[in-house]
């Protein structure tokens, strides 16, 4: 089965300070897509970033980016200058069939002031 | 471009109603998925539709249906709802159903099972 695990249920931060948010997933294949998704308060579910895996350089955008860690399975989203708008529910998840996704549980980010 | 819309935001339903819930994709988009988030939890993977044919469906049962227009909105449709339907509905968007293909989400509709 494809899973995708998000192992900090929450964590916090400081405003203009750095945090890292852990995934790792399981799949047999070698060429996939793996994507961060943010979901405010608000709820809407908004695009962070996304890795292809059969590149070697990491993904960034902007404040974001990963380290992506194809050997280990492993995908994590570093955010740097966090800033309050930044606080959040954050979804790691990864398409095993097309682009059906299969989300973490997620992880709750505040940043605080 | 227009973004990803669902209507209606909120409903309340009794056990064993029949519920309709719709989505209307991105522009230039032709494929809609759904997915269901319980609260607290990350969402699962309903069904989706590409080009109006069912493209694929998760581990949800029958009573769980869904069209896709001409246009790519789409509907879902939710017979003899109970307790656990209760949930975050979520459509998502994209041009085509391949694994690159990026997927954007709507604002969502909040579904109370009472």
């Amino acid at each position: 089965a494809q899973t995708v695990t998000q192992s900090q249920p929450e964590m916090s931060v400081q405003e203009a300070e750095t945090v890292t948010l852990s995934c790792t997933y399981d799949t047999s294949e070698n060429n996939y897509y793996l994507f961060w998704y943010k979901q405010p308060p608000s709820r809407q579910m908004i695009l962070v970033i996304r890795q292809e895996a059969y590149k070697q350089q990491n993904a960034t955008e902007n404040r974001f980016s990963v380290n992506f860690q194809k050997a280990a399975k492993s995908f994590s989203l570093k955010i740097s200058d966090s800033q309050l708008g930044d606080t959040a529910m954050y979804f790691c998840a990864f398409p095993p069939y097309g682009n059906k996704l299969v989300f973490g549980a997620g992880t709750i980010l505040r940043v605080k002031s | 471009e227009t973004g990803v819309t669902q209507s209606p935001t909120h409903l309340i339903k009794t056990r064993g109603q029949q519920v309709t819930l719709r989505c209307s994709s991105q522009s230039g988009h032709n494929t809609v998925s759904w997915y269901q988030q319980a609260l607290g939890q990350g969402p699962q993977f309903i069904f989706q539709y590409y080009r109006e044919e069912e493209n694929g469906r998760g581990n949800f049962p029958p009573r769980f249906s869904g069209l896709q227009f001409p246009n790519y909105s789409s509907e879902l449709n939710v017979n003899a709802l109970e307790l656990d339907d209760s949930a975050l509905y979520l459509c998502a968007s994209s041009l085509g159903g391949g694994a690159g293909e990026t997927q954007y989400f709507g604002p969502g509709t909040r579904l109370l099972v009472l």
